[in-house]
Order: structure tokens, then sequence, then C-alpha cells
């Protein structure tokens, strides 16, 4: 398959652990911030997304973090599953639009058996 | 759920060619837009499009132009490949109401200029 990205960090964990994967950003100004997955050959996934008047939400077997203090923001995967290996990268956006997002360059998460 | 729709997966022109790489998608909605992927570089937007007939220029708009004449359809055009062209190409779209709302990609086309 396809290689999103080669040279990405790389999160290996055992399945049925919880994964943690995290995102630093750098614009004061983001207030919606995504993540998304991408599987080989595939394009990105939404996963789920946050407002900036939130530090916490929760999704299906994901929570999403965000501390606005230092610009950082991570994704919780809980009892990782082998369907989880995957790129994961986070978008952040100040523009109501949605129109100009930055994202992130990934993590590669891998699930060991 | 929204579906992005992009004709090919993968594509192998040659350079000097011109190329058009096309986009559907089937949820209304406003913007479209045109990325594309090469490792280690992440995401890069070449062009978006908030309205049929209106296209604004991304990170990368250099080689490349989009035309979007009705509104679920975005189209990529390489006016003349070059072998720097190839590369994933993602098309995302999204709407902007209410306001903050995710862009949704197509599966990607992999274009490969000989």
């Amino acid at each position: 398959g396809e290689s999103v990205g080669l040279h990405l960090p790389t999160l290996s964990v055992q399945e049925g652990d919880n994964s943690i994967i995290n995102c630093a950003y750098s614009n004061s100004a983001s207030d919606y911030f995504i993540w998304y997955k991408q599987e080989s050959g595939k394009g990105p996934q939404f996963i789920i997304d946050i407002r900036s008047n939130m530090d916490k939400r929760q999704g299906q077997r994901v929570t999403v973090l965000l501390n606005k203090t230092v610009k950082h923001l991570s994704l919780q995967i809980a009892a990782t599953q082998p369907g989880d290996s995957a790129v994961y990268f986070c978008a952040e956006t100040g523009d109501n639009y949605g129109q100009n997002f930055v994202f992130g360059p990934g993590t590669r998460l891998s699930v060991l058996p | 759920d929204v579906k992005v729709t992009q004709s090919s997966r993968y594509l192998v022109k040659r350079t000097g060619e011109k190329v058009f790489l096309e986009c559907v998608q089937d949820m209304d909605h406003e913007n479209m837009f045109w990325y594309r992927q090469d490792p280690g570089l992440g995401l890069r937007l070449i062009y978006f499009s908030y309205d049929v007939k209106m296209k604004e220029k991304g990170d990368i708009p250099e080689g490349y132009s989009v035309s979007r004449e009705k509104k679920e359809r975005f189209s990529l055009i390489l006016e003349s490949a070059s072998t720097n062209q190839t590369s994933m190409y993602l098309c995302a779209s999204s709407t902007d109401s209410p306001f903050n709302q995710p862009q949704h990609f197509g599966d990607g086309t992999r274009l490969s200029i000989l």
C-alpha cells in the first residue's frame, strides 16, 4: 500500500492498551481542532473535533483533550484494536468558515498483537 | 455520510501532458479543496473554492489551475505536468453553516508523472 509518511514518529502499543497521540499547535488564535485518521491507501477520515470553549470531548472509544495554555492537543484511544493502526494527524483553524486549516505532520500508530 | 469521490485512484501521465483530476461531493457543500500529500510534508493546500466559479489560491498553486462549474464538482488541472508533481492528491469538501465544520476527504488520486 501507499506510504502516507516515511519519516513520521511512530507509537507502538499493545492491543487492548490505551493510546495517547499528541499534537502541538502554534497559532494561539486557532479555535477549532480536528483529529483525522488515515489508513494506508485511503483518504483522511474525520474522528472527532473540539472547539476552543471546551477542554475535553468524548466520542466512541476516543477522547480529545485541549490545553490552550500550552497549545497542546491530544487524542486518547481506549482499548486500542488492530483496526486502529493508521496515521493520525491534527488540524487547526481560526477561520470560522473552515477554509484555512493547518494540518500537523501526523503520528503513525502501530498496534501490536 | 458525506461522500467525496475522486475519479481515479491511480494515474500515470507523461511530462508535458495536461492532466485533469476530478472530484465530486454529494452533500451540497459550499467549500471544496485540493491538497497534495507528500512524505514528510503533510497536507498542502493547492486551491480551494467557496462557491461555483469562485476559486482561491492556497499555499502551492504554481503549475495548477482549478475549475468549479457546478457546486458538486471541483476539478484540478495540471497545465503541463512535470515530474515534481508526482504525488498523492486529495480532494475535500466542507460546509460553512453552521460555522466550524470539518473537511471531508476523498480517498485520493496517486499521480505519477514519468
